[in-house]
């Protein structure tokens, strides 16, 4: 079964432009994630969705960060304009979990963005 | 809300050594717990789950039991090997009501191990 696919893997850009992550979740799941990685800050949520409907976005750092979901097998995190301190891993999760206790989040590989 | 303190690190280990990563939550009600690993260059991955109390789960030769109690999920190995050099990160489900999922994870803790 293929996982959560993330692309690209790896971006290096320069201040002040736009970036587009993408995520393709696993097929069945219910629920994405987007999740940063930085040293200084550890795993931050950043937005997640249910049914493609954001749910909390309470994590997305500022207004040049936005996350959509336009339908059930495709996800975007877009930052305009981008900084340095931007710089991170983002994580793409997805779960099949709805209104539950909770249960397994299944991570993507991961986008490594450099921004100059 | 729920929070999630795992012990600091970085934990150094020699080859079969012993190992104890301690994680504490707190929570409203009962959350399922995990770990999970992160080796380098890749993203996190399921090693191991409890849905309740008393419940031990296990894989690869790790451990963590749901103690109520203590409220902790402390990771153990018995004897560790370089290819467990890995970032491990505890985390707590979102208990009762509606979650749609979502997980409150520890800071994470770097284990290297030494041949």
């Amino acid at each position: 079964d293929a996982g959560v696919i993330q692309s690209p893997r790896h971006e290096v850009t320069e201040m002040g432009q736009e970036v587009t992550l993408r995520c393709k979740p696993i097929s069945g799941h219910n629920s994405l994630f987007w999740y940063r990685q930085t040293m200084m800050r550890g795993l931050e949520l950043l937005i997640y969705f249910n049914n493609n409907v954001p749910i909390d976005d309470s994590g997305m750092p500022e207004d040049r960060f936005s996350a959509k979901m336009p339908n059930a097998s495709f996800s975007t995190l877009k930052i305009q304009p981008s900084e340095p301190r931007d710089s991170a891993v983002y994580f793409c999760a997805s779960s099949a979990t709805g209104i539950s206790r909770g249960g397994e989040l299944f991570f993507g590989e991961g986008s490594r963005l450099t921004v100059l | 809300g729920n929070s999630v303190t795992q012990m600091e690190g970085p934990v150094t280990l020699s080859e079969e050594a012993f190992l104890t990563i301690n994680c504490t939550y707190t929570a409203t009600g009962y959350p399922s717990l995990f770990w999970y690993v992160q080796y380098p260059g890749e993203g996190l991955q399921l090693l191991l789950k409890a849905t309740k109390a008393d419940d031990k789960g296990s894989n690869k030769g790790f451990e963590a039991t749901y103690r109520k109690e203590t409220t902790s999920f402390h990771l153990e190995k018995g004897s560790v090997q370089v290819s467990d050099s890995a970032v491990y990160f505890c985390a707590s489900s979102n208990a009762g009501g509606t979650s749609y999922g979502k997980l409150t994870f520890g800071q994470g803790t770097i284990l290297t191990v030494h041949p």
